[in-house]
């Protein structure tokens, strides 16, 4: 079965750069979602799009911008990076915005050197 | 304040020697529990979705179960390759539709 892709999997960035994670979800999935897991920690939520629209926003950073275009997949653009972003930033997604099964993608490694 | 714990946060147990997880939760309004298993820096694997206090479901080794304040994931004679982080998180009402993970519980399952 079809499974939520990411890209890229690995980036390498040094502070002050921008960045740009892709990630397409699965198949007739109209819902994605982002989260942020440090080392060691659990992961949190970072924002949410349905049907293109902001659903839900959490601890994201300003210098955080996110968008999900026409075909449903969605961009998570980081500016101005610092050391703390470094992270796994992974992307969910799901049918619906009810109680539904949010799928995770294999994620995006980022450095911030 | 909404919470989610998982207990231990480390289990060690030979191979074939079954446990229990523990996950507990204090939100209001639980509109679902799910259970994720995730390999070291892999993206979180579905494991089950539970919705209501009663509520079990069974995939292999692996046994979920809901009630009103927690839930258990329990491993029947399990195998080294069941080893991995099991997390746990849930929906509930005022959190819209996003996850509230607990820390997890590293599983070690030695031959």
């Amino acid at each position: 079965a079809a499974g939520v892709i990411q890209s890229p999997r690995h980036l390498i960035k040094e502070k002050r750069e921008t960045a740009t994670l892709k990630c397409y979800p699965i198949p007739r999935h109209d819902t994605v979602y982002w989260y942020q897991q440090g080392p060691g920690q659990d992961p949190q939520f970072l924002i949410s799009f349905y049907e293109k629209m902001q659903s839900d926003k959490g601890s994201i950073p300003d210098r955080f911008s996110a968008q999900q275009f026409s075909d449903y997949h969605s961009e998570l653009n980081m500016s101005s990076l610092e050391l703390g972003d470094s992270a796994l930033y992974f992307c969910a997604s799901s049918l619906g915005t009810g109680a539904d099964t949010q799928y995770f993608g294999p994620g995006t490694r980022l450095t911030v050197l | 304040e909404d919470q989610v714990t998982q207990s231990p946060e480390a289990l060690r147990l030979q191979e074939g020697e079954s446990s229990s997880l523990n996950c507990s939760y204090t939100v209001s309004g639980l509109r679902g529990l799910f259970w994720y298993r995730q390999d070291p820096g892999k993206g979180p694997e579905f494991l089950f979705t539970l919705y209501s206090a009663g509520e079990e479901k069974e995939k292999e080794r692996l046994k979920a179960t809901l009630t009103k304040k927690e839930s258990f994931l329990h491993i029947t004679a399990p195998k080294p390759e069941d080893s991995a982080t099991y997390l746990c998180a849930v929906l509930f009402s005022g959190g819209y539709n996003k996850l509230i993970f607990g820390a997890g519980t590293r599983l070690a399952v030695h031959p």
